[in-house]
């Protein structure tokens, strides 16, 4: 089975602290999600990258960065946080383009960051 | 963009009894229809999906139904047990897309199913 790990179950943090989330995927995808998960919103996409070295924007990216410098690693990056980044964030991977098995994503466990 | 509706937002059934959740899609390109669970301190998992070319589709107490006229999708579950409690999301997207291409989720569904 595919195994997405997520460095940090729970993370207290404090204002204007830079911080950063990391996910490590054991099965060789090409393509990797870092989303946000909020009550009654969902999840919503901040960024994911295709490849090593690159990278998107999702549908949230202000106050955040992402660093993929091997292709099973996708780091996400609190520049500055601030309260309004206190959230679940999810990590995800999926295969390359193309078949039936390249659109499952498969989702860490996810990172409870409370910004205090 | 694709903007995705998910209804209700909780859901509470009788043991035995069964669940629908229901999504609308706004993007008329979209063609893949994913359901991910997430059971408490999980990430979510994805259950069943469906593509635009099939109208329906049954994996055992689960089934989806798509509408494509109407750009909207359905979970249905039957004869539901407690381990069906959890938190459902629908999803839309564009199957054959890019690796640049992204899954829209809807803003998820509580279930509890009481005993």
């Amino acid at each position: 089975d595919v195994k997405v790990t997520q460095s940090s179950r729970y993370l207290v943090k404090r204002t204007g602290e830079k911080v950063f989330l990391e996910c490590v995927q054991d099965m060789d995808h090409e393509n990797m999600f870092w989303y946000r998960q909020d009550p009654g919103l969902g999840l919503r996409l901040i960024y994911f990258s295709y490849d090593v070295k690159m990278k998107e924007k999702g549908d949230i990216p202000e106050g955040y960065s992402v660093s993929r410098e091997k292709k099973e690693r996708f780091s996400l990056i609190l520049e500055s946080a601030s309260t309004n980044q206190t959230s679940m964030y999810l990590c995800a991977s999926r295969p390359g383009t193309g078949g039936n098995s390249g659109e499952k994503l498969f989702f860490g466990s996810g990172t409870q960051l409370s910004v205090l | 963009g694709e903007n995705v509706e998910q209804h209700p937002s909780t859901l509470s059934v009788q043991e035995g009894d069964s669940a629908v959740i229901k999504c609308t899609y706004s993007d008329s390109a979209s063609n893949y229809f994913p359901w991910y669970k997430q059971e408490l301190g999980k990430g979510p998992q994805l259950i069943i999906d469906i593509r635009s070319n099939v109208g329906e589709k049954k994996d055992q107490r689960i089934a989806v139904t798509l509408n494509k006229t109407a750009k909207h999708f359905s979970l249905h579950i039957t004869e539901t047990q407690p381990e069906d409690s959890a938190v459902y999301f629908c999803a839309a997207a564009r199957r054959g897309y890019s690796s640049a291409s992204k899954i829209i989720f809807g803003s998820g569904t509580r279930l509890s199913i009481r005993p």
